[in-house]
């Protein structure tokens, strides 16, 4: 199993520009999420999804879309990128429940400057 | 809602002294606890949990926690520590403003180990 897939690695955006993050994993996991990671902040939650067609907001949706058409892809769009946005951003996934739910793996990460 | 604190930013240790990395936390009902470690330029990687049961948990790379209902504490520990140890760690919380589904992160520790 490749786990936990994102693309790009690294993105330089200009202000105002738009772009997706890829997301995708192999495991067949119900749940996924979408995370930044800040100095001093720890990881804060963007936006999550129980199950294909099913997403909803996390503690900073502000400036993000997300859409799960498959059980495999989640993706973040940045609909107009913001300075405030440059951050490294973390997939993760897990299973809905059994004695692993809550465990959940996570992508390589995206670092993503906004100049 | 559900929170945890991570007091300290940084913790340095001697290559084989015990190791504690500290995490307390504040919740309603019966928490769900949990240990992440981030190693440079990788993504999150689940340590450990405490759900129900014995209060010593035990986990990978040689990591235990201990919950301690009394002092709402779940304090990573390591009784000898390696310089692969080195890394960021993060406790986690399941619930929080975000609800049950996901885990709320406390902002990390950062662990050097020093030969």
């Amino acid at each position: 199993n490749a786990g936990v897939t994102q693309t790009p690695k690294f993105q330089v955006l200009k202000t105002g520009q738009s772009m997706t993050l890829q997301c995708a994993q192999d495991m067949n996991h119900e749940y996924m999420s979408w995370y930044r990671q800040d100095p001093g902040m720890g990881l804060r939650l963007i936006h999550y999804s129980v199950g294909a067609g099913i997403t909803d907001q996390g503690e900073v949706p502000n400036g993000y879309n997300v859409s799960r058409s498959t059980t495999e892809d989640f993706p973040l769009r940045l609909l107009s990128a913001a300075p405030s946005q440059t951050s490294v951003y973390f997939c993760a996934s897990r299973l809905a429940s059994s004695g692993r739910a809550y465990e959940q793996y996570f992508g390589p990460g995206t670092r993503l400057t906004v100049t | 809602a559900q929170s945890v604190a991570q007091p300290e930013d940084q913790v340095n240790v001697a290559e084989g002294n015990p190791l504690t990395v500290k995490c307390t936390y504040s919740v309603s009902g019966n928490p769900y606890l949990f240990w992440y470690v981030q190693y440079p330029n990788r993504g999150l990687q689940f340590l450990l949990k405490y759900i129900t049961g014995d209060n010593l948990v035990k986990g990978s790379y040689g990591f235990e926690a201990e919950f301690n209902k009394s002092q709402t504490s779940f304090h990573l520990k390591k009784p000898s520590a390696l310089v692969s140890d080195s890394a960021l760690y993060f406790c986690a919380v399941r619930g929080g403003r975000t609800g049950a589904n996901n885990l709320f992160f406390g902002t990390g520790t950062r662990l050097t180990v020093i030969p």
